[in-house]
Formats: structure tokens, sequence, C-alpha cells
């Protein structure tokens, strides 16, 4: 069975702080690895990332992919109160029928003024 | 461009009514996709389509059922609500997989 793991649960930061959020993956025919904001309603797409070690960064965010470890990291700089949100990770498997995503159960980021 | 829509935005039910879920899209997606949303478990996909007329199970179907008779809608029924049913209920659609586009979800509540 395919699981998909965040860590941690939540946690709370201090504005300038930096977080790292984790995502460890344990799926048959790995194709990429997604994550996404969650502020009050919709998830928006923030990255895809479907190569080991290579950093994708926008803004003050950025990502990674270890897929000898099968883990990826979310890393977030100099955090502003905008960032609090759930961050969700998602793993898309190679010829995943209909196109699915498997989610984990997301990380609660709160940045405190 | 709306993108994706679902109505209602809220509702009560009490144990055993039914009721219907609507998505709609209007960026031509073949996929769509309803999930739930419950604390601490992420999202789980209920239901997907692969295409107009078409329907596949996801990871937790048992209590709902789905139709994809147009394109652009994409709708979710309940039979008869439990209160385990009780979350918030996204729908999403796509062309390609790491373009999921999420609706403003529904919050059910099953007393």
């Amino acid at each position: 069975e395919d699981k998909v793991v965040q860590s941690p649960l939540s946690l709370v930061v201090h504005e300038g702080d930096t977080v790292t959020l984790n995502c460890s993956y344990e799926v048959t025919n790995f194709r990429s690895l997604l994550w996404y904001k969650q502020e009050k309603k919709a998830p928006t797409f923030l990255f895809m990332l479907t190569s080991s070690g290579i950093e994708k960064k926008s803004g003050r965010l950025s990502s990674i992919l270890d897929k000898k470890e099968l883990f990826s990291i979310l890393n977030i700089t100099a955090t502003q109160t905008g960032d609090s949100a759930v961050y969700l990770c998602a793993v898309y498997r190679f010829k995943a029928a209909g196109n699915k995503l498997t989610f984990g159960g997301g990380t609660r980021v709160l940045v405190k003024p | 461009n709306a993108g994706v829509t679902q109505t209602p935005k809220f509702r009560v039910l009490k144990t055993g009514q039914s009721m219907t879920l609507l998505c709609a899209q209007d960026m031509n997606h073949e996929y769509m996709y309803w999930y739930r949303q419950d604390p601490g478990m992420g999202l789980r996909l209920i239901h997907y389509s692969v295409g107009e007329g078409t329907t596949a199970k996801g990871e937790v179907p048992d209590g709902y059922n789905v139709s994809r008779l147009k394109k652009q809608n994409f709708l979710l029924g309940l039979e008869s609500a439990a209160p385990s049913q009780t979350s918030v209920y996204f729908c999403a659609s796509s062309s390609r997989p790491y373009e999921q586009y999420f609706g403003p979800g529904t919050r059910l509540t099953v007393t």
C-alpha cells in the first residue's frame, strides 16, 4: 500500500525564522513528488520534483528530493505571517490510472508576528 | 474564467438523508476528482473520472456515488448520509497530473 508521511504534524514559529518540512514516501513506480500550500480553502500548487538533488526555488521557498532515501524537504526562509498554512505533499506514480495523486496528512505551519 | 466551482459551500444533513454535491470546471480538463479532507489525514481520493461518461473508485469510495454525464461537471452523491461522512469535500480537475486545480470546498456536517 502506498504511503506518504509528513512531519511534523504542526509547528509554530516567529516571523523571520526558517522552517523545514519533511515528506517521506513508500510507493511503487514513483514518478514525481508535489508540494501544495493550503490556506483557508483550496490547495494551490507549489512545486513538482522528479529528479534527485535538484533544488526547486520560488522566492523564499525551496524544495529538494532524495529518491534514494525516499523523502523530500520543503524549506521556507525568512518566514512571514502569510506563510501560515497547511503544506501538503503528494506523490504521482508512473502511469497512474487517472493521473491520481496520493497525499500525505499535511503539516500545519503557524507564523506568529 | 471561474476555474473549479463547487455547490453548495456548506450543508448540514441528518443521518439517512441524501444529497448531491456539484463540481463544475471551465478549463476543458479531462480528469476530475473528488477528495475528502479530515483533520490530520490530508486529502483522500473518493472517486475520479478520466473523461466524460467514465468514473472509477479511489481510496475511500464506500457510501458515495459519482456521475460525469458532461465533461465540465462531476457530481458526488451520498445516498444515505452517515456521521462518518462529516468532512470537507474538495473537487479538482486536471489535464496533467501535477496541475490539479482545486475548488473551494464544501463543508458537510452529518448529525
